[in-house]
């Protein structure tokens, strides 16, 4: 059974990087593609980027956006730079069906709060 | 971007009852529309993909209908376990998008 577990700090302060984590078990993160999506507190669901060999982010963010792909730890890490209080919100790792872009798999989410 | 709007926000049915849940989108998406299912401290589901067809292990009573720009879960026949917040989300125009939800509850 594949299953996805984000990690990460729970609080970050204002104009710091958020780093996060997504280890996958029961399969390999190697050919497929893997995104991160997040909620923010009172608003719908927010793609931030996807990861296969290359990454696609979305334009609202991809000034401050990279992701990563680490074959031998089998894990997805996202970072985002120069943190805000809009970037509160509950951050997925999920995994796109296919190439395409909706999501067959869902890790259960991890909060990041941003606060000084 | 493609704004999803999801009504309504919240839909009380009782048990054995019918839901129809709403999507709208603000442009036309094709078929190219997904449905999930969240609840509370677990990851979400997905349910529907390509408007209509069930995602693995999805039960019969779960049904995506719809094209363009609006679209209609329903769940026959409500199940304890189906209540849940639903969210929809758009592929067909990248970068893909959510509706903000809908919360299914118990009357």
């Amino acid at each position: 059974q594949v299953q996805l577990q984000e990690s990460g700090p729970g609080l970050v302060k204002p104009s710091e990087t958020l780093s996060l984590t997504c280890s996958v078990s029961g399969a390999s993160v190697r050919n497929q593609h893997w995104s991160w999506i997040r909620r923010p507190a009172g608003k719908g669901l927010e793609w931030i980027g996807r990861i296969s060999g290359s990454a696609d982010y979305n334009p609202s963010l991809r000034s401050r956006v990279t992701m990563s792909v680490d074959t031998s730890r089998n894990e997805i890490s996202l970072r985002l730079t120069s943190m805000t209080a809009a970037d509160t919100a509950v951050y997925f790792c999920a995994r796109n069906h296919g190439s395409g872009w909706h999501f067959d798999l869902w890790g259960r989410g991890t909060l990041v709060t941003v606060s000084s | 971007e493609v704004v999803m709007t999801q009504s309504p926000a919240t839909l009380s049915v009782s048990p054995g009852e019918r839901a129809a849940l709403s999507c709208r989108a603000s442009q036309s998406v094709g078929y190219n529309l997904a449905w999930y299912q969240q609840k509370p401290g677990q990851a979400p589901r997905l349910l529907i993909y390509g408007a209509s067809t069930r995602a693995t292990g999805i039960p019969a009573r779960f049904t995506g209908s719809g094209s363009g720009t609006e679209f209609t879960l329903t769940i026959s026949s409500l199940q304890s376990e189906d209540f849940a917040v639903y969210f929809c989300q758009q592929y067909n125009i990248w970068p893909c998008s959510f509706g903000q939800g809908t919360k299914l509850d118990s009357k």
